[in-house]
């Protein structure tokens, strides 16, 4: 079946580490987008990668990296430069960044303690 | 500053009411706007719409785009529990291939 993985599905972290979020797709899109869901906020984002080896950051990304080596892969890494990093993470991708349409994950909810 | 705004907040209504969901916009160079539905995880596509006054509807739901006033509805007529979820709208910019999300409208139907 084509689709989203983002993993873990629950991701507890202690504060001042390091944290990586899986996300894969197998849809053969070329855009994948990292969001950032707080309550009451709606979704914010963080990277925006077009195509492989290059991406770009939105309206939050400090305190975040990202990368992308291969087409199907797109993990986002929380650093310790974060300040609230507590939150629900959505990973999505498109066909191309000039498609429309969106396709999201299941997300990971991370909580730093 | 780009920004979605939606309208209500959150709703409660009794299953069978009709709803009308609002999103207003301001982005600069516009493309589309999307409404997605959010359960409990990932939200799912509702609608696409890119041009003014075209009904776009799928079963009970529909939606209609007004590009000169800068704003989207979606309604849901005959409303029923499975559709109790947040309803996002954003809008897709062609500066960046940016999207923009509202904050939702949290929609409880009771029975």
């Amino acid at each position: 079946d084509g689709g989203i993985t983002q993993s873990p599905k629950y991701l507890f972290r202690k504060e001042g580490q390091n944290v990586t979020l899986s996300c894969e797709q197998n849809l053969n899109h070329d855009a994948m987008y990292w969001y950032r869901q707080d309550p009451g906020q709606g979704l914010r984002l963080i990277y925006y990668s077009q195509i492989v080896n290059d991406f770009q950051k939105g309206d939050i990304a400090e305190g975040y990296s990202v990368s992308r080596e291969k087409k199907e892969s797109f993990p986002l890494t929380v650093t310790s430069a974060q300040k609230n990093p507590t939150a629900f993470y959505l990973c999505a991708s498109s066909k191309t960044s000039a498609y429309n349409e969106q396709f999201f994950g299941p997300g990971t909810r991370l909580t730093v303690l | 500053e780009d920004k979605v705004v939606q309208s209500p907040l959150s709703l409660v209504v009794h299953e069978g009411d009709t709803v009308t969901l609002n999103c207003s916009y301001e982005v600069t160079n516009f493309r589309s706007l999307l409404w997605y539905k959010q359960e409990k995880k990932a939200p799912t596509f509702l609608f696409m719409l890119t041009s003014s006054g075209i009904e776009k509807k799928s079963g009970r739901l529909s939606s209609i785009l007004d590009k000169k006033e800068l704003f989207s509805i979606l309604n849901i007529t005959a409303t029923q529990t499975g559709d109790s979820a947040v309803y996002l709208c954003a809008v897709v910019s062609n500066t960046g291939n940016q999207f923009y999300f509202g904050t939702g409208t949290s929609l409880t139907v009771i029975p």
